[in-house]
């Protein structure tokens, strides 16, 4: 069974664009979960979503957002790009059949590089 | 790593002798915990999970402590072996907010041959 997919793998931007990101979770999960990983800030939670829902949100700023598609897909896009969003970006999915908290796998990640 | 802190808590062990990794926990309602262990360039790989109605839990040369009194996990890693080198992260979670983990700033494990 294929694993957490993200793309791309790398990017680079410059101050004041926008960024899109991709993630595929492994095959019949329903939450996905995005993270982000700085050395300063270690890894924090973005947002998650659950049948096309966001479920629970971070603490970040509106310039984040997200989306489920029904196949489970999610997308991030984070607008107005500033130098201090370079980071990894690491999206998790897990099954959740019972309703209960379940393992996350995450995928390798998508390395932000903002100049 | 490109995923690993400047100033992270090192870890270093002599191959062959077992490891105690300790991570200290933020909310006292946070039910489900779990151990990561991320190497450079990937994402963090699953090693265990224990939820609050347990205070020790086993898998293959890893154990899982839980003192819910004093909010600390440890993870325990039997006969440590070069592949262990990595970064590992705890990480809790509330049964409210199902995706939502929080995760500690991690603690680098080097393993000497």
């Amino acid at each position: 069974k294929a694993g957490v997919t993200q793309t791309p793998r790398y990017l680079i931007k410059t101050r004041g664009q926008q960024v899109t990101l991709s993630c595929s979770p492994i095959s019949g999960h329903r939450s996905v979960s995005w993270y982000q990983q700085t050395p300063g800030q270690g890894l924090q939670f973005l947002f998650e979503y659950f049948s096309e829902t966001q479920r629970n949100k971070g603490n970040f700023p509106g310039r984040f957002s997200g989306r489920q598609f029904s196949n489970s897909r999610s997308e991030m896009n984070v607008s107005t790009l500033e130098l201090g969003d370079s980071a990894l970006y690491l999206c998790a999915s897990s099954l959740e059949l019972a309703g209960d908290v379940d393992e996350q796998f995450f995928g390798p990640g998508t390395r932000l590089t903002v100049l | 790593g490109e995923s690993v802190g400047l100033h992270l808590p090192t870890l270093s062990v002599q191959e062959g002798d077992n490891s105690i990794i300790n991570c200290a926990y933020s909310n006292s309602a946070s039910d489900y915990f779990i151990w990561y262990k991320q190497e450079s360039g990937k994402g963090p790989q699953f090693i265990i999970d224990i939820r609050s109605n347990m205070d020790k839990r086993q898998g293959q040369r890893v154990t899982v402590l839980l003192n819910k009194t004093v909010k600390h996990l440890s993870l325990q890693i039997a006969a440590t072996q070069p592949g262990d080198s990595a970064v590992y992260f705890c990480a809790e979670s509330n049964g409210g907010s199902q995706g939502n983990l929080i995760f500690g700033k991690g603690t680098k494990l080097s393993v000497k041959p």
